[in-house]
């Protein structure tokens, strides 16, 4: 199956600072990026979907000051967590998707911020 | 009522038993259906997704019940490998897909 990767695979940090997680779709155009956040014994959530060279579309409840996302390129989408706080600790995974394809997920980036 | 939901279980079952898990959906404009597995602190993989007709991938069988608005997963003959948290998934005809909670399954041994 298609490969996506994700960097770094975790990160610990000080509240209040920002963080940038990539996502790379390694063998594929992915025409489309989501950026899910799941916590602990709980579903994936849709946080926002990314189109490249548009501005992101934002779940719901999800703030899009908060996480700023970028899909400058057919193969790279980043998240970035501004003015992280602990409650923003999570399991942030991406998936790709080329045009009528499946999605393939990341292998997710784990977020401690102290 | 959630969107979609599963039971989260855990369920544990005996190495060889059969196990089914289900995940009712509430929009029944849904259009495409998925199983994903997700082993602890990795990502969801596909295991199958679920057609109309059912679908059977060695010892997964997966069924589609529109009338009901659920999905099910059959796995037969457990084996310790399946041990995870399968998660379903749905598609409304958008690109985005809505996850249940999941369900997790221990083999034992």
């Amino acid at each position: 199956g298609a490969v996506v990767s994700q960097h770094p695979s975790w990160v610990i940090c000080k509240s209040g600072t920002s963080v940038k997680i990539e996502c790379r779709s390694l063998d594929f155009q992915a025409t489309t990026m989501f950026w899910y956040r799941q916590f602990p014994k709980q579903s994936l959530m849709l946080m926002a979907t990314s189109n490249e060279g548009s501005k992101a579309t934002y779940e719901q409840g999800v703030e899009k000051d908060k996480f700023l996302i970028n899909h400058a390129s057919l193969t790279l989408s980043t998240l970035t967590v501004t003015s992280a706080h602990p409650e923003d600790s999570s399991f942030y995974i991406c998936s790709a998707r080329e045009v009528d394809h499946e999605q393939f997920f990341g292998p997710g980036t784990r977020l401690t911020v102290l | 009522r959630k969107e979609v939901e599963q039971d989260p279980g855990p369920f544990n079952v005996p190495e060889g038993a059969t196990v089914a898990f289900n995940c009712t959906y509430s929009n029944s404009a849904s259009q495409s259906f998925f199983w994903y597995r997700q082993d602890c602190r990795k990502e969801p993989k596909l295991l199958m997704s679920v057609y109309s007709s059912g679908n059977e991938d060695g010892r997964f069988t997966a069924q589609l019940n529109r009338a009901s608005q659920y999905i099910s997963l059959l796995i037969r003959d457990s084996k310790l490998s399946d041990s995870a948290t399968y998660l379903c998934a749905v598609n409304e005809g958008t690109y985005k897909y809505i996850f249940g909670t999941g369900t997790r399954l221990k083999v034992l041994a």
